[in-house]
């Protein structure tokens, strides 16, 4: 048991809608990475946020966006969404002292676009 | 552009045999790289961490080795048991930046 949950655990949308996706970190836990993983695929980084601030971000489009609060929860969004957005959505939360190597992953959001 | 590789996809043994899996990447100039585990509704379990100064690490019946001049590493389990099924992909990080660059992932049985 990691402490870092999400939610939903599924969620289906049709294309051209918009989703958020949360997530939960424990305390003390002051960045969150998002990954997107497609079936069959490894994880996509997509963004991460420290101090409430973007610092680092993958290959994806404006249209993914993100919040994080200052207790420890965060969000991902995403607009006009499209078929190839349906994968699985990890956030990932790394306290200040185990440094950017040790991340603790949720269990993820599935999300089908349709 | 750092790609990471992993073969095979799937792998099925019988409990009790000793087995690798591999993991290659493209560009050697890696900081570290870490095997996890993905369990199915449970998330991603970090299993070893080689720094790039580093060979191997042992955690248990794991070891991981690393040689960045071939870009390979690999993940010995020991003596494996049907707990061990999962999903086990490697990750690479750069020099740069705390970007994670992943594996697809060896999906592995072990049959009781």
């Amino acid at each position: 048991e990691t402490g870092v949950t999400q939610s939903p655990t599924h969620l289906i949308k049709t294309r051209g809608q918009q989703v958020t996706l949360r997530c939960s970190s424990q305390s003390g836990h002051n960045t969150v990475s998002w990954y997107q993983q497609a079936l069959g695929q490894g994880p996509q980084f997509i963004f991460q946020y420290y101090r409430e601030e973007e610092n680092g971000r993958g290959n994806f489009p404006p249209r993914f966006s993100g919040l994080q609060f200052p207790n420890y929860s965060s969000e991902l969004n995403v607009n006009a969404l499209e078929l190839d957005d349906s994968a699985l959505y990890l956030c990932a939360s790394s306290p200040v002292a185990g440094g950017p190597d040790t991340q603790y992953f949720g269990p993820g959001t599935r999300l089908t676009v349709l | 552009k750092q790609e990471v590789t992993q073969i095979p996809a799937a792998l099925s043994v019988p409990e009790g045999e000793n087995l690798v899996l591999n993991c290659s990447f493209t560009d050697s100039a890696i900081y570290n790289l870490q095997w996890f585990r993905q369990d199915p509704g449970k998330g991603l379990t970090s299993l070893l961490l080689i720094q790039s100064s580093q060979r191997e690490q042992t955690s248990g019946r794991l070891n991981a080795s690393l040689d960045k001049s071939s870009g390979r590493s690999t993940l010995y389990i020991a003596a494996s048991q049907p707990g061990d099924s999962a999903t086990y992909l490697c990750a690479v990080r750069a020099d740069s930046n705390y970007q994670l660059i992943w594996g697809a992932g060896t999906k592995l049985i072990i049959k009781p």
